[in-house]
């Protein structure tokens, strides 16, 4: 049972237009949520982050977007550029809970030139 | 700073053989945390430790692994024996109290034949 859904495996963006990566959660208990790059042969990099008690988080080209009723958040890089192309996991963390992070699947953004 | 490391990078090893991942958290950081990867089940927390004392091993999945902190520098993740399925890439991750991102580690590929 998946908690954290990131259910587009894939993702094709023009240089220069917007990425938007959606992520969708179940449990109620998440208060922290987090974006995460991966290349490959590496680990994944911490992007941005988002509390529960904002809707909106920006840093740069980054912004992540939180809507809770929807059980939903999104990050939007724009402008999309060449070095963007990876894979992007969304993550979350649960109040009173664990300290470990849940991962959704990831996304595979791929920029095209 | 180094960032997380760990070794070996690649390991392949014979179903039924003792296998240790090693990680090294970065110096100052309070949490560590044991990841593995697959392609059915991404990204899933295996064991955390803080301040060295292991908090929640839920994740790992069979008295199979075992995990150790024996000082602030230093974990292991042992395997044994493996088995084909155990075939991965686990990833390490530590953080500061302070901090809810975690940072990662390059991760070791783990081939059981």
């Amino acid at each position: 049972d998946q908690q954290v859904k990131q259910n587009s495996p894939s993702l094709s963006v023009q240089e220069g237009r917007i990425s938007i990566l959606n992520c969708d959660y179940t449990n109620s208990m998440f208060d922290y949520f987090l974006w995460y790059k991966k290349y490959p042969a590496e680990g994944p990099t911490f992007l941005i982050s988002i509390s529960s008690i904002k809707d909106k988080n920006e840093d740069g080209r980054f912004t992540v977007f939180l809507n809770k009723s929807a059980k939903h958040l999104s990050l939007h890089i724009v402008p999309s550029q060449p070095g963007d192309s990876a894979v992007y996991f969304c993550a979350a963390r649960a109040v009173g809970g664990a300290d470990g992070l849940t991962f959704g699947k990831g996304t595979h953004l791929i920029i095209q030139p | 700073d180094a960032g997380v490391i760990q070794s070996p990078r690649h390991e392949v090893t014979e179903m039924g053989q003792e296998v240790t991942l090693r990680c090294k958290p970065i110096s100052g950081h309070d949490y560590l945390f044991w990841y593995r990867q697959t392609m059915m089940r991404g990204l899933e927390l295996l064991i955390y430790f803080n301040n060295n004392v292991p908090i929640d091993d839920s994740g790992m999945p069979e008295d199979r692994f075992s995990a150790k902190m024996p000082n602030a520098s230093f974990s292991t993740l042992k395997i044994q024996p493996s088995e084909p399925r155990d075939s991965a890439v686990y990833f390490c991750a530590s953080r500061w109290t302070a901090h809810t991102g975690q940072f990662f580690g390059p991760g070791t590929r783990l081939t059981v034949l």
